[in-house]
């Protein structure tokens, strides 16, 4: 099975920041990687598919990179919306997710 | 506009029962590939089983597997999941996923808003 490791678990940024998040795989899934947004008591929301690419309807502010077994979600200018816990997911091999990462704003 | 409806949680005690539905509308339902994904309380994500479009493939999580069915009916474009054998750890959210597939793999695209599972007694 391929685990999914998220760093940072929390943190915490201020309205402006650059934010970034990193996912790691325990072994290569290529490109095969999405990003969720979940708000409190909703439905995970897809960000970006395939490692790098942006959703349609999803702010330009949000990016992805990586392949391989490293990848990263940044928010280049955090909003008090972006407020929420993202997930990474393999789908190299079935679908494994990553524990999340909760944003807060300061 | 796309729109998952899932139906049929609740209170269920270990080694019951409990058959989920999810209505979806907005989208071709019998050329999607459909997934169950579920969180416990406070918990992250975790994929429980896959169907494709036809009905004929399905994937389960080892977590479920020989307990959980997964299932479709295209001409009422709904998604089951029939649980047997209940157990506490099996208290979630569980969620149905749309899925898409972009140069041959697939993730889910859209989420319905969830059902609760509770085991307990």
């Amino acid at each position: 099975d391929i685990q999914m490791t998220q760093s940072p678990s929390t943190l915490s940024a201020s309205v402006g920041d650059r934010v970034t998040i990193t996912c790691r795989a325990s072994q290569s899934i290529s490109s095969w990687l999405a990003w969720y947004q979940q708000k409190p008591g909703k439905a995970p929301k897809l960000l970006i598919y395939k490692a790098s690419s942006l959703e349609s309807g999803v702010p330009s502010r949000f990016s992805g990179s990586g392949s391989g077994t490293e990848f990263t979600l940044t928010i280049s200018s955090l909003q008090p919306d972006d407020s929420a816990t993202y997930y990474c997911q393999q789908y190299n091999s079935y679908w494994t997710f990553g524990q999340g990462t909760k944003v807060e704003i300061k | 506009e796309v729109q998952l409806m899932e139906s049929g949680g609740g209170l269920v005690q270990p080694g019951g029962s409990l058959r989920l539905s999810c209505a979806a509308s907005g989208f071709t339902f019998s050329s999607y590939a459909m997934s169950w994904v579920r969180q416990a309380p406070g918990k992250g994500l975790e994929w429980v089983s896959t169907i494709s479009g036809d009905g004929d493939t399905t994937y389960y999580a080892d977590s479920v597997k020989g307990r959980f069915t997964i299932s479709r009916d295209n001409s009422k474009n709904t998604l089951f999941l029939q649980m047997n054998f209940l157990r506490a750890e099996d208290t979630a959210i569980f969620y149905c996923a749309k899925e898409v597939v972009v140069a041959g793999a697939y993730y889910f695209d859209y989420w319905g808003q969830g059902t609760l599972v509770t085991v307990s007694s």
